[in-house]
Protein backbone atom coordinates (compact mmCIF):
# COMPACT_ATOMS: atom_id res chain seq x y z
CA UNK A 1 0.00 0.00 0.00
CA UNK A 2 0.70 3.80 -0.21
CA UNK A 3 3.60 5.03 2.27
CA UNK A 4 4.41 8.44 3.35
CA UNK A 5 7.45 8.68 5.34
CA UNK A 6 8.57 11.39 7.51
CA UNK A 7 11.67 12.22 9.07
CA UNK A 8 13.11 12.78 11.58
CA UNK A 9 11.21 10.93 14.32
CA UNK A 10 12.55 12.90 17.05
CA UNK A 11 14.19 16.31 17.64
CA UNK A 12 15.36 18.06 20.44
CA UNK A 13 17.61 21.46 19.58
CA UNK A 14 17.68 24.41 21.57
CA UNK A 15 15.80 27.61 21.64
CA UNK A 16 16.26 29.47 18.17
CA UNK A 17 17.21 26.80 15.81
CA UNK A 18 15.91 25.63 12.58
CA UNK A 19 14.17 22.30 12.19
CA UNK A 20 13.42 21.03 9.03
CA UNK A 21 11.23 17.97 8.59
CA UNK A 22 10.67 16.01 5.02
CA UNK A 23 7.38 14.60 4.29
CA UNK A 24 8.29 11.78 1.30
CA UNK A 25 5.78 9.31 -0.81
CA UNK A 26 7.51 6.61 -1.73
CA UNK A 27 5.20 5.06 -4.09
CA UNK A 28 3.26 7.75 -5.44
CA UNK A 29 3.10 10.93 -6.58
CA UNK A 30 1.85 13.93 -4.21
CA UNK A 31 0.70 16.90 -5.73
CA UNK A 32 -0.60 17.93 -2.43
CA UNK A 33 0.32 17.32 0.43
CA UNK A 34 -0.77 18.48 4.51
CA UNK A 35 0.94 19.22 8.09
CA UNK A 36 -0.67 18.66 10.91
CA UNK A 37 -0.11 19.76 14.61
CA UNK A 38 -0.55 17.56 17.34
CA UNK A 39 -0.49 18.31 21.14
CA UNK A 40 -0.52 15.78 23.70
CA UNK A 41 -4.00 13.91 23.97
CA UNK A 42 -5.52 16.39 21.63
CA UNK A 43 -6.96 16.45 17.55
CA UNK A 44 -4.82 16.89 14.40
CA UNK A 45 -5.04 20.32 13.67
CA UNK A 46 -4.38 21.32 9.84
CA UNK A 47 -1.58 23.79 9.88
CA UNK A 48 -0.94 24.25 6.02
CA UNK A 49 -1.19 22.80 2.52
CA UNK A 50 1.62 22.23 0.48
CA UNK A 51 1.08 22.68 -2.92
CA UNK A 52 3.92 21.32 -5.72
CA UNK A 53 5.65 23.69 -7.23
CA UNK A 54 3.75 26.54 -5.94
CA UNK A 55 3.00 28.19 -2.53
CA UNK A 56 1.81 26.51 0.31
CA UNK A 57 -1.73 27.46 1.84
CA UNK A 58 -1.97 28.41 5.45
CA UNK A 59 -4.40 28.08 8.04
CA UNK A 60 -5.71 30.80 9.94
CA UNK A 61 -3.36 32.02 12.67
CA UNK A 62 -0.41 29.89 11.33
CA UNK A 63 2.17 32.08 10.95
CA UNK A 64 3.95 31.75 7.58
CA UNK A 65 6.95 32.85 8.40
CA UNK A 66 7.41 30.70 11.36
CA UNK A 67 6.61 27.48 9.23
CA UNK A 68 8.29 27.41 5.99
CA UNK A 69 6.84 24.82 3.40
CA UNK A 70 8.33 24.18 0.45
CA UNK A 71 7.22 21.12 -2.52
CA UNK A 72 9.41 21.25 -4.89
CA UNK A 73 8.62 17.53 -6.18
CA UNK A 74 6.21 15.26 -6.50
CA UNK A 75 7.25 13.25 -3.77
CA UNK A 76 8.65 15.59 -1.25
CA UNK A 77 7.64 18.17 0.95
CA UNK A 78 9.40 20.23 4.01
CA UNK A 79 8.51 21.80 7.04
CA UNK A 80 11.01 24.18 7.93
CA UNK A 81 10.29 25.42 11.82
CA UNK A 82 12.34 28.80 11.73
CA UNK A 83 13.89 29.68 14.85
CA UNK A 84 12.20 27.48 17.26
CA UNK A 85 11.02 28.75 20.80
CA UNK A 86 9.69 26.00 23.20
CA UNK A 87 6.15 26.80 22.27
CA UNK A 88 7.01 25.20 19.64
CA UNK A 89 7.41 22.42 20.65
CA UNK A 90 4.59 19.34 19.60
CA UNK A 91 4.22 16.29 17.43
CA UNK A 92 3.93 17.00 13.79
CA UNK A 93 2.66 14.87 11.29
CA UNK A 94 2.37 14.97 7.69
CA UNK A 95 0.12 13.23 5.36
CA UNK A 96 -0.66 12.65 1.19
CA UNK A 97 -2.90 11.02 -1.01
CA UNK A 98 -5.82 12.04 -3.39
CA UNK A 99 -9.58 11.84 -3.21
CA UNK A 100 -10.33 9.19 -0.46
CA UNK A 101 -8.13 7.71 2.76
CA UNK A 102 -5.11 10.01 3.52
CA UNK A 103 -1.87 8.77 3.80
CA UNK A 104 0.58 9.77 7.27
CA UNK A 105 3.72 9.95 8.07
CA UNK A 106 4.72 8.41 11.86
CA UNK A 107 5.06 12.34 12.65
CA UNK A 108 7.78 14.03 14.25
CA UNK A 109 8.09 14.90 17.80
CA UNK A 110 9.82 18.22 18.18
CA UNK A 111 11.18 19.72 21.57
CA UNK A 112 12.61 23.00 22.03
CA UNK A 113 14.74 23.51 25.47
CA UNK B 1 -12.04 24.29 10.08
CA UNK B 2 -14.36 23.41 12.67
CA UNK B 3 -13.09 20.31 13.96
CA UNK B 4 -16.31 17.40 14.97
CA UNK B 5 -16.91 16.07 18.19
CA UNK B 6 -16.48 12.38 19.13
CA UNK B 7 -17.89 10.98 22.27
CA UNK B 8 -16.90 9.20 24.97
CA UNK B 9 -13.49 11.11 25.06
CA UNK B 10 -12.18 8.02 27.11
CA UNK B 11 -13.31 4.10 26.86
CA UNK B 12 -12.23 1.23 28.86
CA UNK B 13 -13.19 -1.91 27.75
CA UNK B 14 -12.37 -5.73 28.75
CA UNK B 15 -11.14 -7.71 25.67
CA UNK B 16 -13.66 -9.65 24.19
CA UNK B 17 -16.02 -6.76 24.27
CA UNK B 18 -17.28 -4.41 21.79
CA UNK B 19 -16.33 -1.12 21.56
CA UNK B 20 -18.64 2.08 20.06
CA UNK B 21 -17.39 5.43 19.51
CA UNK B 22 -19.69 7.97 18.07
CA UNK B 23 -19.15 11.19 15.62
CA UNK B 24 -20.69 14.16 15.16
CA UNK B 25 -19.87 17.49 12.61
CA UNK B 26 -21.06 19.87 11.46
CA UNK B 27 -21.04 20.66 7.65
CA UNK B 28 -22.40 18.24 4.96
CA UNK B 29 -20.21 16.15 3.70
CA UNK B 30 -18.66 14.18 0.83
CA UNK B 31 -17.31 11.58 2.86
CA UNK B 32 -16.35 10.45 6.53
CA UNK B 33 -13.18 8.32 7.29
CA UNK B 34 -12.16 6.85 10.61
CA UNK B 35 -8.14 6.44 11.50
CA UNK B 36 -6.91 4.87 14.07
CA UNK B 37 -3.51 6.33 16.06
CA UNK B 38 -1.07 4.20 17.96
CA UNK B 39 0.37 6.30 20.83
CA UNK B 40 3.68 8.91 19.68
CA UNK B 41 2.70 7.40 15.70
CA UNK B 42 0.62 8.30 12.37
CA UNK B 43 -2.49 8.06 11.45
CA UNK B 44 -3.27 4.36 9.76
CA UNK B 45 -7.12 4.48 7.79
CA UNK B 46 -9.32 2.11 8.60
CA UNK B 47 -12.52 2.98 6.90
CA UNK B 48 -14.30 5.28 4.40
CA UNK B 49 -18.22 5.51 4.12
CA UNK B 50 -19.40 7.81 1.81
CA UNK B 51 -22.25 9.81 1.97
CA UNK B 52 -24.86 8.15 0.35
CA UNK B 53 -23.78 4.90 2.44
CA UNK B 54 -25.77 4.35 5.39
CA UNK B 55 -23.68 1.16 7.05
CA UNK B 56 -20.34 -0.31 5.93
CA UNK B 57 -18.52 -3.12 7.17
CA UNK B 58 -14.36 -3.88 7.18
CA UNK B 59 -13.41 -7.04 9.23
CA UNK B 60 -14.32 -6.33 13.16
CA UNK B 61 -15.17 -3.03 12.07
CA UNK B 62 -19.30 -1.35 11.31
CA UNK B 63 -19.49 1.99 10.45
CA UNK B 64 -22.81 3.92 10.18
CA UNK B 65 -23.63 7.51 8.86
CA UNK B 66 -26.38 9.48 9.65
CA UNK B 67 -26.26 12.42 7.68
CA UNK B 68 -29.48 13.61 8.46
CA UNK B 69 -28.09 13.77 12.08
CA UNK B 70 -24.56 14.51 10.80
CA UNK B 71 -23.63 11.74 12.73
CA UNK B 72 -21.58 8.27 12.38
CA UNK B 73 -20.25 5.33 14.73
CA UNK B 74 -17.50 2.76 14.51
CA UNK B 75 -18.17 -0.30 16.46
CA UNK B 76 -15.54 -2.63 17.07
CA UNK B 77 -16.83 -5.87 17.78
CA UNK B 78 -14.64 -8.60 19.71
CA UNK B 79 -12.05 -6.22 20.82
CA UNK B 80 -8.32 -7.20 21.69
CA UNK B 81 -5.71 -5.59 23.64
CA UNK B 82 -4.11 -4.75 20.32
CA UNK B 83 -6.53 -2.47 19.67
CA UNK B 84 -6.02 0.26 22.25
CA UNK B 85 -5.16 3.74 20.35
CA UNK B 86 -6.80 6.65 19.96
CA UNK B 87 -9.36 6.52 17.28
CA UNK B 88 -10.60 10.00 15.00
CA UNK B 89 -13.53 9.98 12.51
CA UNK B 90 -12.51 12.84 9.89
CA UNK B 91 -14.64 14.55 6.84
CA UNK B 92 -14.13 15.22 3.69
CA UNK B 93 -16.92 18.34 2.63
CA UNK B 94 -15.61 17.86 -0.93
CA UNK B 95 -14.40 21.04 -1.50
CA UNK B 96 -10.54 21.19 -1.42
CA UNK B 97 -9.91 19.90 -5.13
CA UNK B 98 -8.51 16.39 -5.75
CA UNK B 99 -6.49 16.23 -3.00
CA UNK B 100 -8.65 16.04 0.23
CA UNK B 101 -8.41 18.13 3.29
CA UNK B 102 -10.08 16.62 6.49
CA UNK B 103 -11.62 17.88 9.42
CA UNK B 104 -10.73 15.61 12.30
CA UNK B 105 -13.00 14.90 15.41
CA UNK B 106 -12.20 15.34 18.84
CA UNK B 107 -10.73 11.52 19.13
CA UNK B 108 -11.78 8.66 21.45
CA UNK B 109 -8.91 7.20 23.43
CA UNK B 110 -9.64 3.66 23.47
CA UNK B 111 -8.20 1.16 25.98
CA UNK B 112 -8.74 -2.42 25.77
CA UNK B 113 -8.21 -4.73 28.97
CA UNK B 114 -6.78 -8.20 29.06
Amino acid sequence: GAVVSQHPSWVICKSGTSVKIECRSLDFQATTMFWYRQFPKQSLMLMATSNEGSKATYEQGVEKDKFLINHASLTLSTLTVTSAHPEDSSFYICSAGGAGPQHFGDGTRLSIL
Amino acid sequence: SQQGEEDPQALSIQEGENATMNCSYKTSINNLQWYRQNSGRGLVHLILIRSNEREKHSGRLRVTLDTSKKSSSLLITASRAADTASYFCATDDGSSGSARQLTFGSGTQLTVLP
